[in-house]
């Protein structure tokens, strides 16, 4: 099993560009998240999907859009990227909201 | 608003010393809690847990205690290991909700 994979692991885009954040998972896990983790910060909820067709907005969905149209994959879309969007971004998913597996991220850097 | 607090941002202890990260929430409506591990570059990693029924959860050298009354929790490991650095982060869930409330982390540091 490869678990939670996300790509790429790394990005740097210019402030207005586009990009599409990879996550996929083999556990047919129903549940999937994306968090994003700022310098000294915890983990806040971007979005969330209890299953294929359902996505709805966690804390900060701003600037984001998603996608469920597989139990495996959770894309996560930046339009328009800005600076404010400079962190690390983990996907997660699990069979319920208490059991939660993490991909190891991706770094992304708006300039 | 910041529902779950880890106020210790680092914390240093010698090998084989006990460590005590702590944490508090706000929320009287949560009543899962969490805490997981994350090392450098990589996705946090789930640890231990306690639901609110029981104030005690053990796990080889990693304990889990929950005061309601005080909405605090802590998490001992003992004997801490050079292996235990890493990120710690206390989360917190209410039946029914959607999501984990994590805290901002506290980075322990266990020195030979």
């Amino acid at each position: 099993n490869a678990g939670v994979t996300q790509t790429p692991k790394f990005r740097i885009l210019k402030i207005g560009q586009s990009m599409t954040l990879q996550c996929a998972q083999d556990m047919n896990h129903n549940y999937m998240y994306w968090y994003r983790q700022d310098p000294g910060m915890g983990l806040k909820l971007i979005y969330y999907s209890v299953g294929a067709g359902i996505t709805d907005k966690g804390e900060v969905p701003n600037g984001y859009n998603v996608s469920r149209s597989t139990t495996e994959d959770f894309p996560l879309r930046l339009e328009l990227a800005a600076p404010s969007q400079t962190s690390v971004y983990f996907c997660a998913s699990g069979r319920d909201v208490l059991e939660q597996y993490f991909g190891p991220g991706t770094r992304l850097t708006v300039t | 608003d910041q529902q779950v607090k880890q106020n210790s941002p680092s914390l240093s202890v010698q090998e084989g010393r006990i460590s005590i990260l702590n944490c508090d929430y706000t929320n009287s409506m949560f009543d899962y809690f969490l805490w997981y591990k994350k090392y450098p570059a990589e996705g946090p990693t789930f640890l231990i847990s306690i639901s609110s029924i029981k104030d005690k959860n053990e796990d080889g050298r990693f304990t889990v205690f929950l005061n309601k009354s005080a909405k605090h929790l802590s998490l001992h490991i003992v004997p801490s290991q050079p292996g235990d650095s890493a990120v710690y982060f206390c989360a917190a869930s209410a039946h029914s909700g959607y999501a984990l409330n994590f805290g901002k982390g506290t980075s322990l540091l266990v020195t030979p």
